[in-house]
């Protein structure tokens, strides 16, 4: 059980704007903790997809944003196309735990 | 350009031993920390080792700690990971990424294909 919450499922027609919610603590994304996003396409290892709450690495479209307010992170996916279906991760630190990286525990986005 | 490449997968019995590793090339293995991570079938991720550059720091998830070692060789461009006492629930396919960023939580910028184990008798 992972301590980042993420809705297991969104979906949206080609086109609309899609968000997933990252929802952690005061041990991790409320600790001022940054919080990262990766994109798993089917069959596939992850990608990251946004960096440092809001940065995407170069090559992601900007179709793709990222926020990030108290103890929650947000994806956006605007303009959504069938390429973008996938299984999103939000990832950050938790300081409550031993090491440790934490991700979330994913959310799949279809395009319906 | 970077890649990674995870081998040493394979199937074995619980209380069994497999030793991971990861070829690295397109970057300088040696100034960067490494991961593994982990994704059992149809679940999601989860972190599982990391090393630093020279292997100074090295952290464990504490579902393997006592069971997994993680090492390098950065002559050889190579992180590897021991598993001992492994149990059904280690089944996974295991990645190997490369750490970014300049603080915790430091983000996972390339990842490897992913090697499969399974542990079943």
């Amino acid at each position: 059980q992972s301590v980042l919450t993420q809705p297991p499922s969104v979906s949206g027609a080609p086109g609309q704007r899609v968000t997933i919610s990252c929802t952690g603590s005061s041990s991790n994304i409320g600790a001022g903790y940054d919080v990262h996003w990766y994109q798993q396409l089917p069959g596939t290892a992850p990608k990251l997809l946004i960096y440092g709450n809001s940065n995407r690495p170069s090559g992601v479209p900007d179709r793709f944003s990222g926020s990030k307010s108290g103890t929650s992170a947000s994806l956006a996916i605007t303009g959504l196309q069938a390429e973008d279906e996938a299984d999103y991760y939000c990832q950050s630190y938790d300081s409550s735990l031993s090491g440790s990286d934490v991700f979330g525990t994913g959310t799949k986005v279809t395009v319906l | 350009e970077v890649q990674l490449v995870e081998s040493g997968g394979g199937l074995v019995k619980p209380g069994g031993s497999l030793r991971l590793s990861c070829a690295a090339s397109g970057f300088t293995f040696s100034s960067y920390s490494m991961n593994w991570v982990r994704q059992a079938p149809g679940k999601g991720l989860e972190w599982v080792s990391s090393i630093s550059s020279s292997s100074s720091y090295i952290y464990y998830a504490d579902s393997v700690k006592g069971r997994f070692t993680i090492s390098r060789d950065n002559a050889k461009n190579s992180l590897y990971l021991q598993m001992n006492s492994l149990r059904a629930e280690d089944t996974a396919v295991y990645y190997c990424a490369r750490e970014g960023g300049l603080f915790r939580p430091y983000y996972f910028d390339y990842w490897g294909q992913g090697t499969l184990v399974t542990v079943s008798s």
